[in-house]
């Protein structure tokens, strides 16, 4: 089975801090997608990449960042973390871009 | 209008009953089609694509109809291992992807 791993679970920061959410799978999938859920708002797509160093924009890419240096590893950064960044951060990969994708744990970020 | 819509729920339904779930997307240039399924406070996993003939899972069942822009995912003989809410995906060929908000469902022994 193909594993995506985040880096934490729960994570607190302060406002303003540079935040890194660090994401990795385990089955040399070449499309990667950073998502944000929200009661209400549902999953949103932050950025996605279809290859190492690739990266676009998805739908709410404003605040945010994102660096693909290795195939397996995708990370979103938090330039300057604001109390409307806190949410549920959801990485997944493919094989197939938007087709089956996999899921991470999430993390789940508080920005106070 | 949301470009993908599901009734929020909450659905609930005693063991064994069969339950069913709508959602209707407003892209007719959608290609592909998937149903996940969130489990509380965790993340959503892929339960089944959705193809146009129709397909079946063990007790799940998907159906496409494509001129009134709706897929449904019904469950027979439910279990209380259902409980969760269950995500529609809707796929345009320019490759974008989007969620539904979820519908909830909870089976009750």
């Amino acid at each position: 089975d193909v594993k995506v791993t985040q880096s934490s679970r729960y994570l607190v920061k302060r406002t303003g801090e540079k935040v890194f959410l660090e994401c990795v799978q385990d089955m040399d999938h070449e499309n990667m997608f950073w998502y944000r859920q929200d009661p209400g708002l549902g999953l949103r797509l932050i950025y996605f990449s279809y290859d190492v160093k690739m990266k676009e924009k998805g739908d709410i890419p404003e605040g945010y960042s994102v660096s693909r240096e290795k195939k397996e590893r995708f990370s979103l950064i938090l330039e300057s973390a604001s109390t409307n960044q806190t949410s549920m951060y959801l990485c997944a990969s493919s094989s197939i871009p938007y087709y089956g994708y996999t899921f991470g744990s999430g993390t789940r970020l508080t920005v106070v | 209008r949301k470009e993908v819509e599901q009734d929020p729920g909450p659905f609930n339904v005693p063991e064994g009953a069969t339950v069913a779930f709508n959602c209707t997307y407003s892209n007719s240039a959608s290609q592909s089609f998937f149903w996940y399924r969130q489990d509380c406070r965790k993340e959503p996993k892929l339960l089944m694509s959705v193809y146009s003939s129709g397909n079946e899972d063990g007790r799940f069942t998907a159906q496409l109809n494509r001129a009134s822009q709706y897929i449904s995912l019904l469950i027979r003989d439910s279990k209380l291992s259902d409980s969760a809410t269950y995500l529609c995906v809707v796929n345009t060929n320019a490759g974008k992807s989007t969620f539904g908000d979820g519908t909830t469902l909870t089976v009750k022994p």
